[in-house]
């Protein structure tokens, strides 16, 4: 057990519909990372959080997903108007520092995303 | 070309054997390295990191650095059937706007009895 929960597990949601994934980081971590992960292939960045700031975020983060961390604790990704090309496994990592190589990177285990 | 690149395997090895996995990567100021094992359906898994040229030792398994290459490894002996995963490697790059790990596509290993 990481620390890091996700919620939900799993999510099918029909084609149109929008979906709302959160992520609680271990407690005392600031720093906040999404990635998706599609079956084959390894996982990709689309944003990260210090603190309540969104600091950088991928050209894959297209205008549909939004993502927020109030207050700096617990994270949400939204996406709206879902096609099937969003279906993948939605990872969550946390880390203290931003360097792995001064502190670990947590990986939560992941909310996997149908689209139907 | 890819950061990151990795082949995808499947890469088969009979229990008790030595896995080697490979890895290259493209940009010259990745800073640190790591590999991590994925099972089937799970979150990734970090089980070993290395940052400095040379070999890193942790049990049975063995990272290799080759900065200049570009090139890391990861070997796995006496391989067991429940290393059988797939193992991803990832690139770290301390940039004021790359803060973040990039990850090759991972090989899948298969451990057979």
């Amino acid at each position: 057990d990481t620390g890091v929960s996700q919620d939900p597990r799993h999510k099918i949601t029909k084609r149109g519909q929008n979906v709302t994934f959160r992520c609680d980081p271990i407690s005392e971590h600031n720093r906040l990372y999404w990635y998706r992960q599609t079956l084959g292939q390894g996982p990709e960045f689309l944003t990260y959080f210090q603190n309540e700031a969104q600091l950088e975020k991928s050209r894959l983060l297209s205008d549909r997903f939004s993502a927020e961390r109030p207050k700096g604790s617990f994270s949400t990704l939204e996406i709206q108007r879902t096609e099937q090309g969003d279906s993948a496994m939605y990872l969550c990592a946390s880390s203290l520092v931003s360097n792995p190589t001064t502190g670990g990177w947590y990986f939560g285990p992941g909310t996997r995303l149908t689209v139907t | 070309q890819k950061e990151v690149e990795q082949n995808s395997g499947p890469l088969s090895v009979p229990e008790g054997a030595i896995a080697s996995l490979n890895c290259t990567y493209s940009d010259r100021v990745s800073q640190s390295f790591f590999w991590y094992r994925q099972y089937s359906g799970k979150s990734p898994e970090l089980i070993m990191s290395i940052y400095s040229n040379g070999d890193k030792e942790d049990g049975r398994f063995t990272a290799q650095l080759n900065k200049a290459s570009q090139y890391v490894s990861l070997l796995i002996r006496d391989s067991q059937p429940s290393d059988s995963a797939t193992y991803l490697c990832a690139v770290f790059i301390l940039t004021g706007g790359g803060n973040k790990l990039t990850f090759g596509t991972g090989t899948q290993l298969k451990v057979e009895l």
